[in-house]
């Protein structure tokens, strides 16, 4: 089965910083690559999909790039509400894997 | 508007059995695949299961296969969980979510429910 490596496992950052977060596949999965953002209690919530493509109602300072083994979630200019543990997941076929998240913190 | 309602979770012993319920509205139920994901106390999503929207093709992660069997009533719009020989590592909070694209099968997922509670202790 192929496995989905996040880093780092949390992060703390300023208001306005530019936030990268790294997925790693352990197999090829091509462009087939979900990011999700879980706040503090809350249901996680799909911004983006196929590696690349926004989610609708997601802000434009979300963004995400990558394909094969390679993928990134980039927050260009972090917020408050954006306190959360962000997941990506692959789906190119099941199971269909998370990574291990990576916690995000203002600091 | 789409809407997942999970049902059936609570307090079950080691070795017993529970059945997780998840009602759909807001969208053509059988059309789409549906997914079981959980999450253990303080820890990450963790994908259990997929069934396919018209219930022929179910896929299991390692850790329940042969314990837990998911199915659906396209009918009823429900998509259940069967787990049984239940264990504490199993000790999650349990959710439904849809498939975003229509037809497909190992998709993402647009919509979640709000979770079941699944306690495995004696």
């Amino acid at each position: 089965d192929i496995q989905m490596t996040q880093s780092p496992s949390s992060l703390s950052a300023s208001v306005g910083d530019r936030v990268t977060i790294t997925c790693r596949a352990s197999q090829g999965i091509s462009n087939y690559l979900a990011w999700y953002q879980q706040k503090p209690g809350k249901v996680p919530k799909l911004l983006i999909y196929a590696a690349s493509t926004l989610q609708s109602g997601v802000p434009s300072r979300f963004s995400g790039s990558g394909s094969g083994t390679d993928f990134t979630l980039t927050i260009s200019s972090l917020q408050p509400e954006d306190v959360a543990t962000y997941y990506c997941q692959k789906y190119i076929g099941a199971p269909l894997t998370f990574g291990g998240g990576t916690k995000v913190e203002i600091k | 508007e789409v809407q997942l309602l999970e049902s059936g979770g609570g307090l079950v012993q080691p070795g017993g059995s529970l059945r997780l319920s998840c009602a759909a509205s807001g969208f053509t139920f059988s059309s789409y695949a549906m997914t079981w994901v959980r999450q253990a106390p303080g820890k990450g999503l963790e994908w259990v299961s997929l069934i396919s929207g018209s219930g022929g093709s179910t896929y299991y992660a390692d850790s329940v296969k042969g314990r837990f069997t998911t199915s659906r009533d396209n009918s009823k719009n429900t998509v259940y969980l069967q787990m049984n020989s239940l264990r504490a590592e199993d000790t999650a909070v349990y959710y439904c979510a849809k498939a975003r694209v229509v037809g497909a099968v190992a998709d993402h997922h647009d919509y979640w429910g709000q979770g079941s509670l699944v306690t495995v202790s004696s």
